[in-house]
């Protein structure tokens, strides 16, 4: 099956400037990305997604890219703000109908430093 | 969004629980994660269509209902302390779309 490890753990970083987090995959078959922030008590939130067929996707200061040659997929955030900390989840599906569901990364605790 | 019940409850090894999710508006497949504490949520199984069409690396003690208003219910036979969790309810739309999930906020299970 899908095994996905995600990098750092924790991540500290200041006011304004940029984050990125980093996820490898195992399964040369997985074809959807999604990444989700999880705030305290609540659920988590999708923030942006990709799919094989691209290599970049960008929403705003988010921004997500995908090698599939090394199996890696990273987030990047520009310009952070105090409501960008949270855990942030990478996971990755190798099921189009999404009945294999989502195998996700164990998660990094994003902390923005004011 | 997606709505779940309880939010917390506590019971003991051994014993049955059930919990609720009713899904987004629109929204025909529903799936359950387990999340316990520190990790990232884990696949447990996705309903369609009333059928469980998906299951993850959990034992036949866990098991689901879909009603046709798209509601779903997680059931829990014979718990184990390990069960202790928060419980995750995503609905999606069938197709391509169905691993784009919009979650609950959770059940949190405690077993003592």
């Amino acid at each position: 099956g899908e095994n996905v490890e995600q990098h750092p753990s924790t991540l500290s970083v200041q006011e304004g400037d940029s984050a990125v987090i980093k996820c490898t995959y195992s399964d040369s078959a997985s074809n959807y990305f999604p990444w989700y922030k999880q705030e305290l008590g609540k659920g988590p939130q999708l923030i942006i997604d990709i799919r094989s067929n691209v290599g970049e996707k960008k929403d705003q200061r988010i921004a997500v890219t995908l090698n599939k040659t090394a199996k890696h997929f990273s987030l990047h955030i520009t310009e952070t703000q105090p409501e960008d900390s949270a855990v942030y989840f990478c996971a990755a599906s190798d099921s189009g109908g999404g009945a294999d569901g989502l195998t996700f990364g164990k998660g990094t605790h994003l902390i923005i430093q004011p | 969004g997606v709505t779940q019940s309880p939010t917390h409850l506590i019971k003991t090894r051994g014993q049955q629980v059930t919990l609720r999710c009713s899904s987004q508006s629109g929204h025909n497949t529903v799936s359950w994660y387990q999340q316990a504490l520190g990790q990232g949520p884990q696949f447990i199984f996705q309903y369609y269509r009333k059928e469980e069409n998906g299951r993850g690396n959990f034992p036949p003690r866990f098991s689901g209902l879909q009603f046709p208003n798209d509601s779903s219910e997680l059931n829990v036979n014979a718990l184990e302390l390990d069960d202790s969790a928060l419980y995750l309810c995503a609905s999606s739309l069938s197709g391509l779309g169905a691993n784009v999930l919009t979650f609950g906020a959770g059940s949190r299970l405690t077993v003592l």
